[in-house]
């Protein structure tokens, strides 16, 4: 399929693990983003990744969330020592540019922490 | 600081009527919007934009309209269908292509035959 691929869907886990999604955004796009939304709540913002460009993190709700991306591509979220309220759905979205503000958004992983 | 809300968090229309659905923000720095759309179990697309220099943008049966002076922003979709049921989501940023693109929290509209 061409559009943004996330792994996995669904995730449970107990709290105080650590958890890995991954992304895999629409080939050619320079943009990448990750979202969450929890129950009943919008998108938040978490992180962006621009070409080679030092990743805006001003999204991240603490220390123990962290997201890299290998070889401007494929991208891993990963959240350590999960609490419950980091249940949510993980959205992540790629973009062509920085010039068109339309996100290209994957199905999401949706996160469960019992 | 929920600088984009919908306050309506569902909207039911009856099939073939016009469906508003209406959102505001704070930050007079916004100057791009966007509504998505999003199914269940799906990731949101989007749908339509609007940029601060225009206060009308029509993509055939979906119509936003931009009021600055209100910061309000609204998408209107006529008529109606039964497809258009979804959750539907404003979204804004202080320029176009800006990363981060803050949303609301959501309309639920639901349309019936």
């Amino acid at each position: 399929g061409a559009g943004v691929s996330q792994s996995p869907s669904n995730k449970v886990t107990e709290k105080g693990k650590d958890v890995e999604l991954r992304c895999d955004p629409i080939s050619g796009h320079t943009a990448l983003y990750w979202y969450r939304q929890s129950l009943g709540q919008g998108l938040e913002f978490l992180i962006y990744f621009q070409g080679n460009s030092a990743p805006d993190k001003s999204g991240l709700p603490s220390d123990r969330f962290s997201a890299e991306r290998t070889g401007g591509s494929v991208s891993t979220l990963t959240i350590q020592r999960t609490q419950q309220e980091d249940s949510a759905v993980y959205l992540c979205a790629s973009s062509p540019s920085r010039n068109t503000g339309e996100l290209f958004f994957g199905e999401g992983s949706r996160l469960t922490v019992l | 600081d929920q600088q984009v809300k919908q306050n309506s968090p569902s909207l039911s229309v009856q099939e073939g009527r016009i469906s508003i659905l209406n959102c505001d923000y704070t930050n007079s720095m916004f100057d791009y919007f966007l509504w998505y759309k999003k199914y269940p179990a799906e990731g949101p697309t989007f749908l339509i934009s609007i940029s601060s220099i225009k206060d009308k943008n029509e993509d055939g049966r979906f119509t936003v309209f931009l009021n600055k002076s209100a910061k309000h922003l609204s998408l209107h979709i006529v008529p109606s269908q039964p497809g258009d049921s979804a959750v539907y989501f404003c979204a804004a940023s202080a320029r176009r292509g800006a990363q981060k693109l803050v949303f609301g929290q959501g309309t639920r509209l639901t349309i019936n035959p």
